[in-house]
């Protein structure tokens, strides 16, 4: 069984409309992040949670924004949708509340989301 | 700032080959080190890691060598099978901080 649920797994919008992407884990741990992937860029972190709290943000714009209504909750809203926000989100969680420390990450499947 | 640095965007074999994928990282002290492995349709998932100097990480056939002399971290596998067709990542983590560095992708296809 998955332990890092990602919901929808793929998603079609419209430019300038707004989506949300779930993610919840049952692993126990209290960091979480989410991530981008995309042709540009393969692998690019977006932010990381700790004990629901916003540890680090690498997204230069204000339309992400990461929603924490549960420890082991992490959702993704965007706003304003552009075509170049195509790509697979993927929520990671980890044991510490660094990416890498002394534990690993644990990713979800991802979200492919597609901006018409 | 560290920056980890994989040199080939894509690798391509025939089954039963030897495996390198070069990883060079820039980083002060002992950063931990780490591979990851990405199936199709799947997220990354950790092969291994360490996190001293002559360390020895291996998982599935795979190792790899942390050497802080050469500032490097290569991956390697001396038979590679069909199934090892993935996307591979070099990351660290510093010893300052939890961020995790990542390099930029291995495209490992395995030719029939």
């Amino acid at each position: 069984d998955p332990k890092i649920i990602q919901k929808p797994k793929y998603l079609v919008a419209v430019t300038g409309s707004e989506k949300i992407l779930i993610c919840e884990q049952y692993l126990g741990h209290n960091a979480m992040y989410w991530y981008r992937q995309s042709a540009k860029k393969p692998l690019e972190f977006m932010f990381s949670y700790s004990y629901q709290k916003l540890m680090d943000n690498q997204t230069a714009s204000s339309r992400f924004q990461p929603q924490s209504s549960k420890k082991n909750h992490l959702d993704l809203q965007i706003t304003a949708l552009k075509p170049d926000d195509s790509a697979t989100y993927f929520c990671a969680s980890s044991h510490s509340s660094g990416q890498g420390g002394t534990g690993q990450l644990y990713f979800g499947e991802g979200s492919k989301l597609t901006v018409l | 700032g560290d920056s980890v640095t994989q040199t080939e965007g894509q690798v391509a074999l025939s089954e039963e080959d030897f495996l390198t994928i070069h990883c060079n990282y820039s980083a002060s002290g002992y950063p931990t080190l780490f591979w990851y492995v990405q199936y199709p349709g799947e997220g990354p998932q950790l092969l291994f890691r360490a996190s001293r100097d002559k360390e020895k990480g291996s998982s599935r056939g795979f190792e790899a060598t942390y050497d802080k002399g050469t500032t490097s971290f290569h991956l390697r596998k001396a038979s590679v099978q069909e199934s090892d067709s993935a996307v591979y990542y070099c990351a660290l983590s510093p010893d300052s901080n939890y961020q995790l560095i990542w390099g930029s992708g291995t495209k490992l296809i395995i030719k029939p």
